[in-house]
């Protein structure tokens, strides 16, 4: 596989439940970001971890808890949602975090999140 | 605050030319993105503009003009899988990116 993969692509839970979105990259980024889209809102970035080192996290609520194992993959934790919370989770890796260049992101596909 | 704006959504006929227009107001600048997202697809890189001036790409050209905070993706001889939404973003002073909602772009026969 290549690129930026991530599962589920589509997940239903309820507010009590527990459940975990996973992402992988087999581009040898370093980089990799948690993304929020909703419909018709700007990108949000929630989480970023460089060389498996969290350095951001946007005030994003503890019901959402990263894991970043090593460089190439990465977790999203998921307890006790809100409905509002129903959104597209979005995945990104780049070479690194710095300042050199255009530092794409690569995204992967998403996992469609819907809290009832 | 920062803000990056964009229009909504636009409609455009295949063959044609087509103009997304982005503006923005950040601290700082340090390029300017273009993706695209097919729907239930993930947003792919189309062009980064750090100067003023155009930068073509086959059918597509991105335009930076930093003095005015303006950008606009410029899509020629439109075809219908063209059809997507147009991601602008914005990285500031901290190398943060900043985006748009994003330009729905429907192509029509």
């Amino acid at each position: 596989e290549t690129g930026v993969t991530q599962t589920p692509r589509h997940l239903v839970m309820g507010m009590t439940n527990k459940k975990s979105l996973k992402c992988e990259q087999h581009l040898g980024h370093n980089a990799m970001y948690w993304y929020k889209q909703s419909a018709k809102k700007p990108l949000e970035l929630m989480f970023v971890y460089n060389f498996k080192e969290q350095t951001e996290n946007n005030s994003v609520p503890s019901r959402f808890s990263p894991e970043c194992p090593n460089s190439s993959h990465l977790f999203l934790h998921l307890h006790t949602l809100q409905p509002e919370d129903s959104a597209l989770y979005l995945c990104a890796s780049s070479q690194d975090t710095s300042s050199s260049g255009a530092n794409v992101l690569t995204f992967g596909a998403g996992s469609r999140l819907t809290v009832l | 605050g920062q803000n990056i704006d964009q229009p909504t959504e636009m409609t455009a006929t295949e063959g044609a030319i087509v103009q997304i227009n982005c503006t923005y107001q950040t601290s700082g600048f340090n390029g300017l993105f273009w993706y695209q997202q097919h729907a239930g697809e993930a947003p792919t890189f189309l062009s980064y503009n750090v100067l003023d001036g155009l930068e073509e790409k086959g059918r597509f050209s991105s335009f930076l003009s930093r003095s005015k905070g303006y950008s606009y993706l410029l899509l020629k001889e439109l075809q219908m899988k063209d059809s997507a939404s147009y991601l602008c973003a914005v990285r500031d002073s901290n190398y943060q990116l900043i985006w748009g909602a994003g330009t729905k772009l429907i192509i029509k026969p």
